[in-house]
Parts: structure tokens; C-alpha cells; sequence
């Protein structure tokens, strides 16, 4: 069955660095998200992109985060300077054609800043 | 934007009892409701889900309810097992989703 992979899993930055994740969503899938969990806590939408602009984004996607699709396969994320308070448990999900039908998350990256 | 506040945070059931978990949300426009378990390091998996034009709707186990006019949904587990210990996520969707805060369920044997 496909699936949505992510990389790497776990991700340690220092604080001020720039990190970028990196997801591959199901290959005829046309919508992507990511979503932010700090530990604990509940999921958090981050952004949606959608023919290759952001199509929504929620108030913690501030200037620090950019999102790209590099190239057919990949869609990345990039926190620009990372803080403290950006560690968490960051998922990749993916959807055909509909937004009314399931996401399909990735198993998460894991990023810590020290 | 969508509110969606999920009870209760922690539950705990004995093995072969139910198990109900409860969402309301705040946006009339939301249109998909979807139910999610996250097992520890995991990223959030489908369980069921339903949409707006649905009262009901059940896959073996597992239930949900739509009450779109006091919008509110819940989720339903019959007979449940130490297996269905995990975190259940309820959303709703209209251009995004949101999930609801995650209620902790412990089935003990």
C-alpha cells in the first residue's frame, strides 16, 4: 500500500539554525499539509499547498517557515532560525483530489532544539 | 477559524466495555469529520469518518454520530481490547483541519 515517508526521523538542531524536513506524499496525491504536535499535545495544522502555492495556513506559520515542492516527489519544510519552542513532532499528510476525503499522515519527524 | 474541544482527556474502560468519546466544533461550515488513533511515536491513523450529509455510520467496532445542528460528534467502541489503547484524535474540515485536544483511552485486561 502506499505511503507517505518523512525524513529523518529525528532531527537535533541548535537553536538560530535552519532545519528542513522533508516529506514524499503519495505520488498521485495533489493536496499536502503539514501538521505540528508538541509533546503531549494535539495536533496543530500548519499549512496546506496546493498546485504549488500555499493554499491555507494557520497562525503559527509565521515568517519562519517556508513550505516547496522542489521537484515531483518531494515537499519540504524549512524553519528558517529555530527556536526553543519549534521542537516537536512534525507530520507530513497527503490527499488525492478531494478535500473531503482521508489524509494520509507520515510516520513524523521528531525535531529538538537545544 | 474552527474550535474543536474534545472529552474527556483520559479514559479508562475495563476490557469489553464501551468507550465513547465526544467532540463539538464551531464552524457550520466544517464538513468532514474524521476520527484518528496515534499509538506512542506514531503519526495519527484513520480509524472512520464521516461526512456532513451522514448521521451515522459504523465499521465493526467502531461507531460515529454526527449531530450537525448541535454540532457535536462522537466516537463509539464496542467490545473494546487492550489493543484499542492508544490517543483518539477527533477533526473537522472545511479548507483545514483541526484536531481536537486527543483523549487518552486505556482499555485494561
Amino acid at each position: 500500500e502506499p505511503e507517505v515517508t518523512q525524513t529523518p526521523s529525528h532531527q537535533v538542531t541548535q537553536m538560530g539554525q535552519e532545519v528542513i524536513l522533508r516529506c514524499v506524499p503519495i505520488s498521485n496525491h495533489l493536496y499536502f499539509y503539514w501538521y505540528r504536535q508538541i509533546l503531549g499535545q494535539k495536533v496543530e495544522f500548519l499549512v496546506s499547498f496546493y498546485n504549488n502555492e500555499i493554499s491555507e495556513k494557520s497562525e503559527i506559520f509565521d515568517d519562519q517557515f517556508s513550505v516547496e515542492r522542489p521537484d515531483g516527489s518531494n515537499f519540504t519544510l524549512k524553519i528558517r532560525s529555530t527556536k526553543l519552542e519549534d521542537s516537536a513532532m512534525y507530520f507530513c499528510a497527503s490527499l488525492p483530489a478531494d478535500l473531503d476525503y482521508e489524509q494520509y499522515f507520515g510516520p513524523g519527524t521528531r525535531l529538538t532544539v537545544t | 477559524g474552527e474550535n474543536v474541544e474534545q472529552h474527556p482527556s483520559t479514559l479508562s474502560v475495563q476490557e469489553g466495555d464501551s468507550a465513547v468519546i465526544k467532540c463539538t466544533y464551531s464552524d457550520s461550515a466544517s464538513n468532514y469529520f474524521p476520527w484518528y488513533k496515534q499509538e506512542l511515536g506514531k503519526g495519527p491513523q484513520l480509524i472512520i469518518d464521516i461526512r456532513s450529509n451522514v448521521g451515522e455510520k459504523k465499521d465493526q467496532r467502531i461507531a460515529v454520530t454526527l449531530n450537525k445542528t448541535a454540532k457535536h460528534f462522537s466516537l463509539h467502541i464496542t467490545e473494546t481490547q487492550p489493543e484499542d489503547s492508544a490517543v483518539y484524535f477527533c477533526a473537522a474540515s472545511h479548507n483545514d483541519m483541526r484536531f481536537g485536544a486527543g483523549t487518552r483511552l486505556t482499555v485494561k485486561p
